[in-house]
């Protein structure tokens, strides 16, 4: 149980165009999902919070517009690079809610890895 | 504010031996979660082993456990009879209680490398 699936796994684009990238809980249903970012060897840098049904709350420093989430079921959030640019490059990996696991642990998906050409 | 600290370098470790990696956290509420991730060259994060501030004994999961000692605000996770598979990275992290909606603060992490 507790399986989280992202996709796509690996995503090349071009500056200027927009990518989304799905997280989905397959077993599970989360009202909460994050969306972290990770630059190599570094740890994970928390973007954002997704509820399900609201609108996210977004961590100082990142920009609504440039990061659109939207959680439009308890299953499934998505986020959308727009007009991604070179320095958006970045691993980004999600996470969802385990509510009824203990200390509400969060589980992962296997993460995105986004190059902007 | 709390901070998660994992401050060893990099690690290599004998086959079939234990390895333990330090961390250490800072908060003032008496409520909150210690987690330990494994995250392998593919970049997935792996749940390992969970600990609540007012569990009585110290969790252990498998081949995992965890040397929690709260008054000296330490969470190490002791990897038993290591194998080639463990090498990763190992974050350890911690749940804001205070900051909702379950958030996790990260530490650095720890580099491990299983030589055969």
């Amino acid at each position: 149980g507790a399986v989280v699936s992202q996709h796509p796994s690996r995503v090349i684009c071009k500056s200027g165009t927009s990518v989304k990238i799905e997280c989905r809980s397959l077993d599970f249903q989360a009202t909460t999902m994050f969306w972290y970012r990770q630059f190599p060897k570094q740890s994970l840098m928390l973007m954002a919070t997704s509820n399900e049904g609201s609108k996210a709350t977004y961590e100082q420093g990142v920009e609504k517009d440039k990061f659109l989430i939207n959680h439009a079921s308890l299953t499934l959030s998505t986020l959308t690079v727009t007009s991604a640019h070179p320095e958006d490059s970045s691993f980004y990996i999600c996470s969802a809610d385990g509510t009824y696991e203990p200390g509400n642990t969060q589980y992962f998906g296997p993460g995105t890895r986004l190059t902007v050409l | 504010a709390q901070k998660i600290t994992q401050t060893q370098p990099g690690m290599f470790v004998q086959e079939k031996e234990a390895v333990t990696l330090d961390c250490t956290y800072d908060t003032s509420d008496p409520s909150y979660g210690l987690f330990w991730y494994k995250q392998p060259s593919s970049g997935e994060m792996i749940f390992l082993i969970y600990q609540g501030s007012y569990d009585q004994q110290n969790a252990t999961e498998g081949r995992y456990s965890l040397n929690f000692q709260k008054a000296r605000k330490s969470a190490n996770l002791v990897i038993s009879a290591s194998q080639l598979g463990d090498s990763a990275m190992y974050f350890c992290a911690m749940r804001d209680p205070k900051g909702g909606n379950n958030r996790l603060a990260f530490g650095k992490g720890n580099q491990v490398v299983v030589i055969p």
